[in-house]
């Protein structure tokens, strides 16, 4: 079974600062598919980015990038230049590419980021 | 392109009752996925569809079951309600079943609560 948890329930930053939200992960399999969303007050989940496990390469999307570690088993993301709209509940969440893990995503428990002005 | 549709927005029944929640997925996406989220348990995956069979799920009683059509919408079906029902019931939609087929787009949710 895969885990995905994240230590930090509740995050705040000023806006135009960078903050970090921190991921930890387990999974038995090799290949698979880290995200993560982003859960304003409107609760619609919306995906920030995603990252291949097999890629090397960290995934960036414009103010947001990840520092993915496999050996780590670690996934946090980076939001630079927060903005107040950056103000929401933040999920890392793990898709397994094989197995019986159609359609499954397991989520962390959140972090809640409030971003200052 | 339209996003994902659940109805209704919000719901309220008792104990004892059943319920129907609907969710129409973005045009072209075949697989569909469940997932309650509540404050003590977080989210968690109830099933996912895919060409209307049910190909993956979750541990949740048999209370919970869905069904999804020719068209791709699909139906979550809760049968005697309990308290612990309450809950925020999110629908996503992706291309494909498999994960490289990802990532999955959400809904608004249906708020269910339940007296």
């Amino acid at each position: 079974a895969q885990t995905v948890t994240q230590s930090q329930p509740e995050m705040s930053v000023q806006e135009a600062e960078t903050v970090t939200l921190s991921c930890t992960y387990d999974t038995s399999e090799s290949n698979y598919y880290l995200f993560w969303y982003k859960q304003p007050p409107s609760r619609q989940m919306i995906l920030v980015i995603r990252q291949e496990a097999y890629k090397q390469q960290n995934a960036t999307e414009n103010r947001f990038s990840v520092n993915f570690q496999k050996a780590a088993k670690s996934f946090s993301l980076k939001i630079s230049d927060s903005q107040l709209g950056d103000t929401a509940m933040y999920f890392c969440a793990l898709a397994n590419a094989g197995g019986t893990s159609y359609g499954k995503l397991t989520f962390g428990q959140g972090t809640i980021l409030t971003v200052h002005p | 392109k339209a996003g994902v549709t659940q109805t209704p927005r919000y719901l309220i029944k008792t104990r004892g009752q059943q319920v129907t929640l609907s969710c129409s997925p973005i045009s072209g996406h075949r697989s569909v996925s469940w997932y309650q989220q509540t404050p003590g348990q977080g989210l968690q995956f109830l099933f996912e569809y895919f060409s209307e069979t049910q190909r993956n799920k979750g541990n949740f009683p048999g209370r919970f079951s869905g069904r999804q059509f020719s068209n791709s919408r699909s139906e979550m079906n809760v049968s005697t309600l309990e308290l612990g029902d309450s809950a925020l019931y999110l629908c996503a939609s992706s291309l494909g079943s498999g994960a490289e087929n990802q990532p999955q787009h959400f809904g608004d949710g249906t708020r269910l609560s339940i007296l």
